[in-house]
């Protein structure tokens, strides 16, 4: 079974500075897709960025870039210039076609935004 | 833009008791998810449900529960007898696709109490 980890449960940056969060995943399948959701205090879960393993270039959205490492089943999501409305808890999920649709879920990690 | 929208955004039950949570998904969606979080855990799958009937389900996804649309803009989520461990956050997800390419678009969460 697929298994996503986010071993951050919380995370904070200064505003306008740069922030890491990590996700690893473990899978035995070669196509898959990865991504990145927001969930603000507000609660809706948004889709920030997405990934296709199948692609060697990193997706960017903005100024939100992943850093995916296929061979070392790594997904992390860099987001730069960090402003106030970035504060959020943000899940990396997984999905592939033998999974059906379901996205699989990694813990969340807490951003908070320092002004 | 379109959101999914759930409601109650709160429901306390008592155990033993059924309850029923609503979703209005994206209108042009013809995919339906339902997910739950349960406090500190992760997010988990529950469902997902295409055409009138239930396309997966995963091994939470008992009896207990069932989906239902029962016109053409809601989607619902019927617990028939609430138990303590049903307590959690349950999320309405929709797409129009069914690939793991089609982005799921979440609601805003309804949060169930079981007393």
């Amino acid at each position: 079974a697929q298994t996503v980890t986010q071993s951050q449960p919380e995370m904070s940056v200064q505003e306008a500075e740069t922030v890491t969060l990590s996700c690893t995943y473990d899978t035995s399948e070669s196509d898959y897709y990865l991504f990145w959701y927001k969930q603000p205090p507000s609660r809706q879960m948004i889709l920030v960025i997405r990934q296709e393993a199948y692609k060697q270039q990193n997706a960017t959205e903005n100024r939100f870039s992943v850093n995916f490492q296929k061979a070392a089943k790594s997904f992390s999501l860099k987001i730069s210039d960090s402003q106030l409305g970035d504060a959020a808890m943000y899940f990396c999920a997984y999905c592939s076609e033998t999974s059906g649709s379901r996205l699989t879920f990694g813990e969340g990690t807490q951003l908070t935004v320092n002004p | 833009e379109p959101e999914v929208t759930q409601t109650p955004s709160h429901q306390v039950t008592q155990m033993g008791q059924e309850v029923i949570l609503r979703c209005v998904p994206i209108s042009n969606h013809l995919y339906f998810y339902w997910y739950r979080q349960i406090l500190g855990q992760k997010v988990e799958f529950l469902v997902s449900f295409y055409n009138n009937e239930i396309s997966e389900k995963s091994e939470i996804f008992d009896d207990q529960f069932s989906v239902e649309r029962p016109d053409g803009s809601n989607f619902t989520l019927k617990i028939r007898s609430t138990k303590l461990e049903d307590s959690a956050m349950y999320f309405c997800a929709s797409s129009d696709g069914i690939l793991s390419t089609d982005t799921q678009y979440f609601g805003p969460g309804t949060r169930l109490t079981v007393l």
